[in-house]
């Protein structure tokens, strides 16, 4: 069956330093991936979107990596602020339903002064 | 630009009743809204997908009877929970998509908590 994981429940790093979140999947064909923000009580808030022929894309201070090979996407938070944390969604869209997005579990990261 | 809005932000409402959710797209035009369902410390899990002057598209396990969704206009899609139970109890969070943007991306309302008791 289809399946999207983010390995970490919680991720809890220095603030300055670099935050990496992983996600995983298995049995898609991913047309692309998206990561998003969502603090608690709040609707998921869009960061990046990074389709399967791309292997990078940054955003200021965001940089995500697709690996298609690999089924993993990883993100990567550098010179983190404690204003960054929050839980990190991983969606993806498949070429089968690419209208669609299905979550993954989030990663929730706490970043400590 | 792209804000989504959700009305009420939070309902109370009696077991057996039935409870409706709007979900606006302020300024843009939505041909295709998501309608979204989370539990605590879970992710989000897509109910159904509703496209402007047609019927929604239900996800495996969604009862459609249940969760009535209207999408009457590119801006204005709403939910309505039927014969409420307490185990409807979530966070229900609407998504649209930009139509003239053309683009993959899904705006986000702000969600609503319902409680049933």
């Amino acid at each position: 069956s289809q399946k999207i994981e983010q390995n970490s429940e919680a991720l809890n790093i220095q603030e300055g330093k670099t935050a990496t979140l992983t996600c995983n999947y298995t049995n898609y064909s991913p047309a692309y991936l998206q990561w998003y923000r969502q603090d608690p009580g709040r609707g998921p808030v869009f960061l990046l979107l990074i389709r399967e022929n791309e292997k990078e894309k940054r955003k200021e201070r965001l940089k995500v990596t697709f690996d298609t090979t690999l089924k993993q996407s990883l993100f990567h938070i550098t010179a983190s602020q404690p204003a960054d944390s929050a839980t990190y969604l991983c969606a993806l869209a498949s070429y089968s339903s690419a209208s669609k997005i299905i979550f993954g579990s989030g990663t929730r990261l706490s970043i400590r002064p | 630009g792209a804000v989504v809005s959700q009305h009420p932000s939070w309902v109370i409402c009696k077991s057996g009743t039935s409870v409706k959710i709007e979900c606006r797209s302020l300024d843009f035009q939505a041909t295709t809204m998501f309608w979204y369902r989370q539990f605590p410390k879970q992710s989000l899990m897509l109910m159904a997908t509703s496209n402007e002057g047609s019927k929604a598209t239900y996800e495996q396990g969604v009862e459609k009877d249940k969760f009535l969704i209207n999408h009457a206009s590119l801006t204005l899609s709403t939910l309505t929970v039927t014969s409420a139970h307490p185990e409807d109890s979530s966070f229900y969070i609407c998504s649209a998509r930009d139509r003239d943007r053309g683009g993959d991306e899904q705006y986000f309302g702000p969600g609503t908590r319902l409680t049933v008791t």
